[in-house]
């Protein structure tokens, strides 16, 4: 089967502007994760979500970024008016229940200019 | 709360010669490790995890609840090794968030 997809591959955006990034995990994984991974820094965690809830949204950095899960499936990270510090590659990742092996996706890579 | 700490940003040696990546973890309860690692243009993917006790690519990792470390060792390095090592967290028997560390990155030199 297909392994977590995320999209856009590359997004490329201007100061101030909002962006969209979307995450399809694996069918039938229920926990579902988001990290940053920032040029020269390691793996920052975002949210996690368990089915369409989310449980831990602590690595949040500001509340101009947003998620949100429907039917227990896609995730759709939301960056409002988007700063040059936001530049980094979004990776979201899955678990199914019997393990906590997690899968990621490709990642995102959004550039702010 | 649970955390993990890989002291090292960045680690070179030499073909062939022993590597070892450090992983403290900090957590009360009984953790389940793992390692993870990311090589160039590829997706993270899972290395090993601690309670299937196998060997990856060479690689091993034994976890030390004395000394709360899961360190990842490897007799003889070779350049394919070169990548991003991530050591993980996540309680056991549960289903639970993992945490990850800041990673290590490892260059094997020629």
């Amino acid at each position: 089967g297909a392994g977590v997809s995320q999209s856009p591959s590359n997004k490329v955006t201007e100061k101030g502007k909002d962006v969209e990034l979307r995450c399809d995990p694996i069918s039938g994984h229920t926990a579902l994760y988001w990290y940053r991974q920032s040029l020269g820094q390691g793996l920052e965690f975002l949210i996690y979500f368990q089915g369409n809830s989310a449980p831990d949204k602590s690595g949040l950095p500001s509340d101009r970024f947003s998620a949100e899960r429907t039917g227990g499936s896609v995730s759709t990270l939301t960056i409002q008016r988007t700063q040059q510090e936001d530049s980094a590659v979004y990776l979201c990742a899955s678990s199914s229940r019997a393990r906590n092996e997690q899968f990621f996706g490709p990642g995102t890579r959004l550039t702010v200019l | 709360a649970q955390r993990v700490t890989q002291p090292e940003k960045l680690l070179s040696v030499f073909k062939g010669a022993p590597v070892e990546l450090k992983c403290n973890y900090s957590y009360s309860g009984s953790p389940e490790l793992f390692w993870y690692v990311q090589y160039s243009r590829q997706r993270l993917q899972l290395l090993l995890r601690h309670i299937s006790r196998e060997s990856i690519k060479g690689f091993t990792a034994d976890l030390n609840k004395g000394e709360t470390s899961f360190h990842l060792k490897k007799p003889f390095a070779q350049e394919e090794d070169s990548a991003m090592y991530y050591c993980a967290l996540s309680h056991s028997g549960g289903y639970q968030k993992v945490t990850f560390g800041t990673g290590t990155k490892l260059q094997v030199i020629p």
